[in-house]
């Protein structure tokens, strides 16, 4: 049972290229979303999606993209790359009821230089 | 916005001894969670609790929801070297689609 799986965990970019950061879950979740951690930050919603083509967006969503084609995949697109988004972006998921366990994936490790 | 402020930031302690963590917010939430994140690896569900004034006991860990759905507390009892890790408190918003992270207490316990 592999969860919520994160491709790449590790990733240097420079400033100004784009990104496609993967996830996918294999356990028919209809919630996901996506965080970034940061030093004494905590983790901060970037968008969030309640089901396949339904995206919203959370705290801090400048500068990310996401899509929701199908339940299983909820991929984050970095447009141009900035130095302040270079954190750990973590991807979870759960069911659609909101006092339901949040699943999370290891992470990727993201260096904009 | 709401905001969940988490103290202390980092702890240091001894084997045995207990220690509190505290999760303080203006605002009401339907839900706080307790995760447990490890180096390298994503945050895991501790506990969830609901209704104000609940207690739940994991082991030696205690949680606590404040009457008014504001607050919360982690409670360790005789803390071991296992317990050492980033504990993080998480409000679902009263629309039931936004989670707000605390920043975090960062717990070590030496042996």
């Amino acid at each position: 049972n592999a969860g919520v799986t994160q491709t790449p965990k590790f990733q240097v970019l420079k400033t100004g290229q784009s990104m496609t950061l993967q996830c996918a879950q294999d356990m028919n979740h209809e919630y996901m979303s996506w965080y970034r951690q940061d030093p004494g930050m905590g983790l901060r919603l970037i968008h969030y999606s309640v089901g396949a083509g339904i995206t919203d967006q959370g705290e801090v969503p400048n500068g990310y993209n996401v899509s929701r084609s199908t339940t299983e995949d909820f991929p984050l697109r970095l447009l141009s790359a900035a130095p302040s988004q270079t954190s750990v972006y973590f991807c979870a998921s759960r069911r659609q009821r909101g006092d339901q366990p949040q699943h999370f994936g290891d992470g990727t490790r993201l260096s904009i230089l | 916005t709401q905001l969940l402020e988490q103290s202390p930031q980092f702890l240091s302690i001894q084997e045995g001894e207990n220690l509190t963590v505290y999760c303080n917010s203006s605002s009401v939430f339907s839900s706080l969670q307790w995760y447990r994140q490890e180096p390298g690896e994503g945050p895991v569900l501790l506990v969830t609790v609901v209704t104000g004034g609940e207690v739940k006991k994991l082991k030696r860990l205690t949680f606590q929801f404040g009457d008014a759905r504001k607050d919360s507390s982690l409670h360790i009892t005789a803390a071991q070297p296992g317990d050492t890790g980033l504990y993080l408190c998480a409000g679902m918003d009263t629309g039931g689609f936004k989670t707000i992270f605390g920043a975090g207490t960062r717990l070590f316990v030496k042996a």
